[in-house]
């Protein structure tokens, strides 16, 4: 059963406008949220995190948004930029024995068109 | 900077060989990990290390081994090598501190024939 759910595989937006890229996930045990970047060849980068016991957390053109309430975490791109074409993955932490450890979504891909 | 580098971008092997996946990070992190990428699927962890010797099965386990020798590297190894292990190999480590990002090194694409 997927935990972290990704539902969009793509997203095409015109440079300049804003970009949402959507994450739910199922198990309310989850306290700390991770986004990640990949570009082709490379492995992923880390973008930005949310603790639970926030609902938003801003880096530059980078906000991610938490609503527990729906189990649902978006982040914002704006403007967005041709540079910003790449993967993006949601991730999800969790206890595991005494360490914490991540389980990825599927990913999104997004293109942002000059 | 935090360096995770993975010996080799690009392998090629047969059915049944043993393959070893190396990596190694250069900043003294405490926990190493490895992830498979393939498409649809997203990343999933096959086994994790929170210190030199120790290890722990992540969500895919199967037909994988591990070792940890020294705090640096992380070893992946498949001891008899299967067409469904054809993979991207991503190789990650952090601070031992909860929640510390993960640092992932650039992959290594295996395709076993």
């Amino acid at each position: 059963d997927q935990q972290v759910k990704q539902n969009s595989p793509s997203l095409s937006v015109q440079e300049g406008r804003i970009s949402i890229l959507n994450c739910d996930y199922t198990n309310s045990m989850f306290d700390y949220f991770l986004w990640y970047k990949k570009y082709p060849a490379e492995g992923p980068t880390f973008l930005i995190s949310i603790s639970s016991i926030k609902d938003k957390n801003e880096d530059g053109r980078f906000t991610v948004f938490l609503n527990k309430s729906a189990k649902h975490l978006s982040l914002h791109i704006v403007p967005s930029q041709p540079g910003d074409s790449a993967v993006y993955f949601c991730a999800a932490s969790y206890v595991r024995g005494s360490q914490g450890n991540l389980i990825f979504g599927k990913g999104t891909k997004l293109s942002v068109k000059p | 900077d935090v360096k995770v580098t993975q010996s080799s971008r690009y392998l090629v092997k047969r059915t049944g060989e043993k393959v070893f996946l190396e990596c190694v990070q250069d900043m003294d992190h405490e926990n190493m990990f490895w992830y498979r990428q393939d498409p649809g699927l997203g990343l999933r962890l096959i086994y994790f290390s929170y210190d030199v010797k120790m290890k722990e099965k992540g969500d895919i386990p199967e037909g994988y081994s591990v070792s940890r020798e020294k705090k640096e590297r992380f070893s992946l190894i498949l001891e008899s090598a299967s067409t469904n292990q054809t993979s991207m190999y991503l190789c990650a480590s952090s601070l031992a501190q909860l929640n510390s990002p993960l640092h992932f090194g650039n992959g290594t694409r295996l395709t076993v024939t």
